[in-house]
């Protein structure tokens, strides 16, 4: 019984590069939700998707930052021209569908991928 | 808004008793608490929702005080094994299918044989 799976577990790029980051929910989530965490910071909400819906980019910066979750295959996290305050943590979680409201969910958190941009 | 989480930090010797408060200026929905080791994901640790019953299980506990916006989260007769950093994460809208959460900055949890 799989887990959240994230990859790669650690990540670098200099600067200008591109960075994807891959993330596939626990089977029978339909849910998936990206956060970032600095070094000794907490987790800072980035994103929540469905398959083939963004529900809510609040958290996501405007430039250089996109997300998708198709209908086959992982959510992809997609950081264009890194710069280095982009060094962190990106953590992937997910979560069921809550079936009716006055339910809670949990959210399961993957392994994260560490992005080190040099 | 992010929550309130305090103390910032607490060391322990082990057997020793703790509790972690997370306070919300917003209505909340839900609290979610996690506790996430050094270099590691964050584990989900228990889930309270609004009017629900306190929850625990083994030695770690927590409440939900709907009016005053506050989870307690309580650990009894400390293990080695539950020295970490120790996150809320809070749900201000119910949504009929899931939404984001909110964490506070955390709280340092060491415990000492």
């Amino acid at each position: 019984n799989a887990g959240v799976m994230q990859n790669p577990r650690h990540l670098v790029r200099r600067r200008g590069q591109e960075a994807r980051l891959r993330c596939s929910p626990m089977k029978g989530h339909s849910h998936v939700y990206w956060y970032r965490q600095l070094p000794e910071e907490g987790l800072k909400f980035m994103v929540y998707l469905q398959k083939e819906n963004i529900i809510d980019e609040s958290g996501m910066p405007k430039e250089r930052f996109s997300a998708e979750f198709p209908k086959e295959g992982p959510s992809i996290l997609r950081i264009q021209q890194v710069v280095r305050g982009d060094s962190a943590a990106y953590f992937c979680a997910s979560s069921p569908l809550r079936t009716s409201i006055g339910t809670g969910y949990e959210q399961y958190f993957g392994p994260g991928t560490r992005l080190t941009v040099t | 808004q992010q929550p309130v989480q305090s103390p910032q930090a607490v060391i322990l010797r082990e057997g020793e008793d703790a509790v972690i408060n997370c306070s919300s200026s917003k209505a909340l929905y839900s609290v979610h608490w996690y506790r996430q080791k050094h270099g590691e994901a964050p584990v989900f640790l228990m889930i309270l929702l609004k009017g629900g019953e306190q929850k625990g299980h083994e030695k770690i506990s927590a409440s939900f005080n709907e009016k005053k916006q506050q989870s307690s989260l309580y650990l009894t007769a400390s293990q080695l094994s539950y020295s970490g950093t120790y996150f809320c994460g809070t749900e201000k809208v119910e949504e009929t299918s899931g939404s984001r959460l909110t964490f506070g900055e955390g709280t340092q949890l060491t415990v000492n044989p």
